[in-house]
C-alpha cells in the first residue's frame, strides 16, 4: 500500500518560495507504475489540482501557475517536490501530494494527509 | 481551464437516495471517461469512490455508483447514511492533458 507524506515549513513570507517535499512508501517512485501530483485547498475553498510528474522527468502543470511551479524527483530518496515561487497570501492552503497508477494517472489514489502553508509577514 | 460545476448543496434522510452533479464541457467531462469522485471529511485528506465514471475502487461501498451522459457526469449515494455526510468532488481530464475539479458539493444527511 503506497502512502505519502508532506513535509515542509508551515509558513512563508510574501514573495519568498514555498518549498514542499513529499515522502512515498510503500511504493517506488522511479517504477514507472505511477504518477506524482501535488494538490491545493485553500481554507474553506475546494481542491484546485497543482501539476503532476512521472518518475522520467514528464511534468505538467496548471495553467494558472504554471510561471511560478516547478516538480522534481529525488528516486534517490523516493521523494518528490514542489517549488511554488513569488507567493502572495492566495497561496495559504493546504497541500496535499498524491499518486496516481500509470494507467490513469487522472485518478487519484493514494494521497498524503496534507501541511497547511501560511503565507504571511 | 475553468472548475468544473457541481451544486454547493445537497441534503437528504437517512435511506435516501441523492445524486450529485458534474457539468463540464466536451474539452473535459464530455470527451473523456476519466471523471473521477472524491469524499473528503472536515480535516482529512479526499478519498477516491468512484474513477472512470463508474467503476468503484476496492473496499468503497456498493451504494456509490457513477454515470455521464453528455458533459455531465453524476454520482449516486444510495441508502444514504450518516457517515456519508462531507463534501465531494469531481474532476476530469482535460484535452490539454492537465486535470480539472469541480467546486465541491457539501452533502448533509438531515
Amino acid at each position: 500500500q503506497v502512502q505519502l507524506q508532506e513535509s515542509g515549513p508551515g509558513l512563508v513570507k510574501p514573495s519568498q518560495t514555498l518549498s514542499l517535499t513529499c515522502t512515498v512508501s510503500g511504493g517506488s517512485i522511479s517504477s514507472g507504475d505511477y504518477y506524482w501530483s501535488w494538490i491545493r485547498q485553500p481554507p474553506g475553498k475546494g481542491l484546485e489540482w497543482i501539476a503532476y510528474m512521472y518518475y522520467s522527468g514528464s511534468t505538467y502543470y496548471n495553467p494558472s501557475l504554471k510561471s511560478r511551479v516547478t516538480i522534481s524527483v529525488d528516486t534517490s530518496k523516493n521523494q518528490f517536490s514542489l517549488k511554488l515561487g513569488s507567493v502572495t497570501a492566495a497561496d495559504t492552503a493546504v497541500y496535499y501530494c498524491a499518486g496516481s497508477y500509470s494507467s490513469s494517472w487522472y485518478t487519484l489514489v493514494y494521497w498524503g494527509q496534507g501541511t497547511l502553508v501560511t503565507v504571511s509577514s | 481551464q475553468s472548475a468544473l460545476t457541481q451544486p454547493a448543496s445537497v441534503s437528504g434522510t437517512p435511506g435516501q437516495s441523492i445524486t450529485i452533479s458534474c457539468t463540464g464541457t466536451s474539452s473535459d467531462v464530455g470527451g473523456y471517461n476519466s471523471v473521477s469522485w472524491y469524499q473528503q471529511h472536515p480535516g482529512k485528506a479526499p478519498k477516491l469512490m468512484i474513477y472512470e465514471v463508474s467503476n468503484r475502487p476496492s473496499g468503497v461501498s456498493n451504494r456509490f455508483s457513477g454515470s455521464k451522459s453528455g458533459n455531465t457526469a453524476s454520482l449516486t449515494i444510495s441508502g444514504l447514511q450518516a457517515e456519508d455526510e462531507a463534501d465531494y468532488y469531481c474532476n476530469s481530464y482535460t484535452t490539454s492533458s492537465t486535470v480539472v475539479f469541480g467546486g465541491g458539493t457539501k452533502l448533509t444527511v438531515l
